[in-house]
């Protein structure tokens, strides 16, 4: 049973346009929830994060926007810079469990932002 | 900065070998993990570890063991290398302070 889901593997979008990236969770348990970016040949980074007493977070360009009741969290990038080509993972956790740093990943969805 | 280093970026094995990838971090941080990533699979946990000595598995923990000896340092091993264990296996250690990972660059496994 997946319980983070990123449902569009790939996603194109036109430099200067928004990107949209969707994630839904099933674990009511997840309280607190994290956007990383990857490029090819690296590792992770942390990009932005949420916790559940909040429905939005803005940093820059980047936005993440949380709907409990949908159990439903989208990252939003505006202006998207082909740059910000890479696969973006959503990842969840509960602050309160005994492994709190043990987040749980997406699939991860590529975008490609044409220039 | 944290920084999270990896032992090698590409590694090729032979089918049957037994393989190590090492991860250290520069940061005392007592949570360390283990992922593979496969397109498609995401990030799927194979080990983390919580303190020195301690370990638990993760997702996918078939056909692999791990070494924390001490705080920095935290080995995962491939038994019998086969060719499904061909890879790229991230190394990400946490804080408990914050909830984000801090990852390395990545080792690239190839078994043939």
């Amino acid at each position: 049973d997946q319980q983070v889901k990123q449902n569009s593997p790939s996603l194109s979008v036109q430099e200067g346009r928004i990107s949209i990236l969707n994630c839904d969770y099933t674990n009511s348990m997840f309280d607190y929830f994290l956007w990383y970016k990857k490029y090819p040949a690296e590792g992770p980074t942390f990009l932005i994060s949420i916790s559940s007493i909040k429905d939005k977070n803005e940093d820059g360009r980047f936005t993440v926007f949380l709907n409990k009741s949908a159990k439903h969290l989208s990252l939003h990038i505006v202006p998207s810079q082909p740059g910000d080509s890479a696969v973006y993972f959503c990842a969840a956790t509960g602050r309160y469990d005994t492994n709190a740093g043990k987040s749980t990943f997406g699939d991860g969805t590529t975008l490609t932002v044409k220039p | 900065d944290v920084k999270v280093t990896q032992s090698s970026r590409y590694l090729v094995k032979r089918t049957g070998e037994k393989v190590f990838l090492e991860c250290v971090q520069d940061m005392d941080h007592e949570n360390m993990f283990w992922y593979r990533q496969d397109p498609g699979l995401g990030l799927r946990l194979i080990y983390f570890s919580y303190d020195v000595k301690m370990k638990e598995k993760g997702d996918i923990p078939e056909g692999y063991s791990v070494s924390r000896e001490k705080k920095e340092r935290f080995s995962l091993i491939l038994e019998s290398a086969s060719t499904n264990q061909t890879s790229m296996y991230l190394c990400a250690t946490y804080w408990t302070s914050g909830y984000e990972q801090y990852f390395g660059p990545g080792t690239r496994l190839t078994v043939t």
